[in-house]
């Protein structure tokens, strides 16, 4: 079956410092990915998406991710934290049939 | 610029009472769909539409209904709430289901069943 993991569920990050955020994808061929950002009682904003090509893109608010076909992986990464990332972020597959979305990562940022 | 919005934001309800979510786009995206967010899932599919007047199941459809009678409006209907479908309802759009068309979203209506 399809489906979208998010390892991490919750993550703290000092302000400035570098983050990753995992997310691995099962599914037989290579899907459509997307990173989502949620933040406190608003709905999902589109960061960035990956449909072929180059495997890394970059998004808005500074954000890249990079697709890994051997590991099955789109991490999203940022180089420099900022106090506004906090959010929930969610990784999602679209595979011919319908989008999938993982469980979520929680960022906190702390000042 | 609405984009998609979705009334009420806020709702409590009693066991076995109905209501109706409403979302309206003003983007004229073919496709509508509904999700629920609960906490360690993610969001979950429970119905969409990929027209007027059609609809379809998603994962999670046991409890609900839809209706989609004007191509910007996407109703989810809950019958006889239940306190397991506490959560929160987002309701999303897309020009069609493709990859490469993303879904845009509301901002959600939190929904409580006492």
């Amino acid at each position: 079956a399809q489906s979208v993991t998010q390892p991490d569920i919750h993550i703290t990050v000092s302000e400035g410092a570098s983050l990753e955020l995992r997310c691995n994808y099962s599914y037989g061929a290579t899907p459509y990915l997307f990173w989502y950002v949620q933040s406190p009682g608003q709905g999902l904003q589109l960061l960035l998406k990956y449909f072929s090509g180059d495997t890394l893109v970059q998004g808005i608010k500074g954000f890249e991710a990079e697709f890994k076909r051997s590991q099955s992986s789109f991490n999203l990464r940022k180089p420099s934290v900022h106090w506004s990332d906090a959010a929930e972020y969610f990784c999602a597959a679209y595979t011919g049939n319908q989008f999938y979305f993982g469980t979520g990562t929680s960022l906190t940022v702390i000042p | 610029n609405a984009g998609v919005t979705q009334t009420p934001k806020f709702r409590v309800l009693k066991t076995g009472q109905s209501m109706t979510l409403l979302c309206a786009q003003d983007m004229n995206h073919e496709y509508m769909y509904w999700y629920r967010q609960d906490p360690g899932m993610g969001l979950r599919l429970i119905h969409y539409s990929v027209g007027e007047g059609t609809t379809a199941k998603g994962e999670v459809p046991d409890g609900y209904n839809v209706s989609r009678l004007k191509k910007q409006n996407f109703l989810l209907g809950l019958e006889s709430a239940a306190p397991s479908q506490t959560s929160v309802y987002f309701c999303a759009s897309s020009y069609r289901q493709a990859g490469n068309q993303p879904q845009h979203f509301g901002d959600g209506t939190r929904l409580s069943i006492l």
